[in-house]
């Protein structure tokens, strides 16, 4: 069964840090992989979504990598500023069915 | 575009009581999804539905149930609420189940004491 996991579960750096969020999955066999972000009180907005044949996605301060023979994903934000504050959640779409199995997050403070 | 809107954003529910939580879409998706988030934990998908008249169950779907009569709606229905059922559910659609991006509503956060 997929497992997606998420470490550290918060994170704490001040203004202006680069930084890395990880994403860990047990099974290699996924169709993509999504980041998102999470606000209190709003929804999801997705950032970015890597296809299994692809290795990095890119938006803005945002880079994405995916690695699917290690099962690992990791979200780099770079010159990191207090509106980046949120959780960060990591999601894996198999290959064979159409859910996504997500991650717990991990709760990302930036202090000014 | 409104994109993804869900009613309410908060209630209060009795043990034993029912209650319809409302989602629409305006992005004509073909796809649309009702998942809940417990405290700490990833989205679990509940049921999800790949075009009007068409639903099927995800990995947690005891205990609720769902319609699909028009493209835009896809209410969830929660039959003798129990304090399990106390969570924050999210509705979103995407245009297909594999290669695009979901899209998400504001959610409904509902306790059942």
């Amino acid at each position: 069964k997929q497992e997606v996991t998420q470490i550290p579960a918060a994170l704490s750096v001040p203004e202006g840090e680069n930084l890395v969020l990880n994403c860990s999955f047990t099974d290699s066999a996924i169709y993509n992989l999504q980041w998102f972000r999470q606000d209190p009180g709003k929804g999801l907005t997705s950032l970015l979504l890597i296809q299994s044949s692809q290795r990095e996605q890119t938006s803005g301060r945002l880079n994405a990598s995916l690695d699917k023979s290690s099962g690992r994903s990791t979200l780099y934000i770079a010159a990191s500023q207090p509106g980046d504050s949120a959780t960060y959640l990591c999601a894996v779409r198999e290959d064979s069915n159409y859910q996504l199995i997500w991650g717990a997050g991990t709760k990302l403070i930036i202090k000014p | 575009n409104a994109g993804v809107t869900q009613t309410p954003k908060f209630r209060i529910l009795k043990i034993g009581q029912s209650m319809t939580l409302q989602c629409t879409q305006d992005m004509n998706h073909n796809y649309m999804y009702w998942y809940r988030q417990d405290p700490g934990m990833g989205l679990k998908l509940i049921y999800y539905s790949v075009g009007a008249g068409i639903t099927d169950k995800g990995e947690v779907p005891n205990g609720y149930n769902v319609s699909r009569s028009t493209t835009e709606d896809f209410p969830l229905r929660l039959e003798l609420a129990a304090p399990s059922q106390t969570s924050v559910y999210f509705c979103a659609s995407s245009y297909s189940h594999r290669g695009h991006e979901q899209y998400f509503g504001p959610g409904t956060r509902l306790t059942v004491t």
